[in-house]
């Protein structure tokens, strides 16, 4: 069965640093999304992906943040310069149309220090 | 209140009793899902019900729609320890958001 899988599964970094969270959707599904989930919180959405552009975004994909689709396959999240209040889990998320099931990947945790 | 709230915030039933969790939201919606995660795991899609369906099934897990009271309900029968985990609603409102609630956490006694 196809899945969306994210690598790494866990990454440090120290503050003020980028990172950059990988992910592959499911291969012939056409909207991509990133959510966060604090610690112990709810999942938050953060940006959906359409036809290699931004659908919609929260108030938390600030400035710092950015997505792309490099190739066929990859999904990215990118965070510019991590603060210690962006260590969360973050999940990637593909559909195959638009309000349909979301398939969700194990998720990147990320630890700032 | 928050789009997509649940409620309780944690339920423990016994082994073969069944599981209820509510879920509340303010705006109109084109779908509503049910996700679970257990702990520390990616969300797991349950089942999505649609704006102009009332009742879904699928396998041990019911799920209702009341549009006019923007309320939905996950109901698991015959539980099992298994379905120790968070539950979680999330709702689409015609955008490209989906929001979660904050999560029924359900505990199953063996």
């Amino acid at each position: 069965e196809p899945e969306v899988t994210q690598t790494p599964s866990h990454q440090v970094t120290q503050m003020g640093q980028e990172v950059i969270l990988r992910c592959v959707p499911i291969s012939n599904h056409l909207y991509f999304y990133w959510y966060r989930q604090i610690l112990g919180q709810k999942v938050e959405f953060l940006v959906s992906f359409y036809n290699n552009e931004i659908s919609e975004k929260s108030e938390i994909f600030d400035d710092q943040f950015s997505v792309e689709r490099p190739d066929g396959s990859n999904f990215t999240l990118k965070i510019r310069s991590t603060k210690l209040e962006d260590s969360a889990m973050y999940f990637c998320a593909s559909s195959g149309t638009h309000s349909n099931e979301q398939y969700f990947g194990p998720g990147t945790r990320l630890t700032v220090t | 209140s928050q789009q997509g709230e649940e409620d309780p915030q944690a339920l423990s039933i016994q082994e073969g009793e069944n599981a209820t969790m509510n879920c509340s939201y303010k705006t109109s919606i084109n779908n509503l899902q049910w996700y679970r995660q257990n702990s520390g795991r990616g969300l797991v899609h349950l089942i999505l019900i649609r704006s102009n369906e009332r009742e879904k099934h699928s396998g041990r897990l019911r799920v209702t729609l009341d549009t006019s009271k923007k309320s939905s309900s996950l109901l698991i029968t015959a539980s099992r320890a298994a379905d120790t985990a968070s539950y979680f609603c999330a709702t689409d409102t015609g955008g490209f958001k989906t929001i979660f609630g904050a999560g029924t956490r359900l505990f199953v006694k063996a």
